[in-house]
């Protein structure tokens, strides 16, 4: 098992650009978020997904939007990128929704916004 | 508002000595509290997650507890190791997880 995948690495982009970044996994995970992490905050959830064809918003999702159309993956979108969403945004899965599991991350993207 | 605060940005100590890490919540009702392991430029790695009905969890050197009344829960490295030096972030569990900021741990040889 791969585990999480997430693509690219590292991106930079210019304000109003938008871009996707890309979550997979290939465990048959029920649940998946999308957390950014910056110095001295912590992880913050932005959306998390309980299913296919299922998404709801967390604490920061002003933003960004996302989809769930197969179990597999869960896209994270920024429609107009902006400097405050320069972060290192991370995705995690985990077997099932509302049962204590552990969650698994992916290694993370750093996106710069000049 | 909710809160996750772990006590302190940075801890340092000696090899061989115990660390203990703290993560203090407020306005906040968890069933249960999770620890995770963070290296630089690495994801989140689970460590332990422990329920709101229970006291303690062991797994192997670390210990964690998790007092509701006290809305506190302690993490505990025995014989640390430079091996060890990492951020370790606490997480609260309900609907979904929220993080608290870590702490980093560095221990010296």
């Amino acid at each position: 098992n791969a585990g999480v995948t997430q693509t690219p690495k590292f991106q930079v982009l210019k304000t109003g650009q938008s871009m996707t970044l890309q979550c997979a996994q290939d465990m048959n995970h029920e649940y998946m978020s999308w957390y950014r992490q910056d110095p001295g905050m912590g992880l913050r959830l932005i959306h998390y997904s309980v299913g296919a064809g299922i998404t709801d918003q967390g604490e920061v999702p002003n933003g960004y939007n996302v989809s769930r159309s197969t179990t597999e993956d869960f896209p994270l979108r920024l429609l107009s990128a902006a400097p405050s969403q320069t972060s290192v945004y991370f995705c995690a899965s985990s077997p099932e929704y509302r049962v204590a599991n552990e969650q698994f991350f992916g290694p993370g993207t750093r996106l710069t916004v000049l | 508002s909710q809160k996750i605060e772990q006590n302190s940005e940075a801890l340092n100590i000696q090899e061989g000595k115990t660390a203990t890490l703290t993560c203090n919540y407020t306005n906040y009702s968890p069933a249960y509290l999770q620890w995770y392991r963070q290296d630089p430029g690495r994801g989140p790695v689970f460590l332990l997650l422990i329920r709101e009905n229970e006291k303690e969890k062991r797994k192997e050197r670390l210990k964690v507890t998790f007092d509701t009344t006290l809305k506190q829960s302690l993490f505990h490295i025995t014989a640390s190791q430079p091996a060890d030096s990492a951020t370790y972030l606490c997480a609260l569990g309900n609907n979904d997880m929220r993080f608290g900021a870590g702490t980093r741990l560095t221990v010296k040889p």
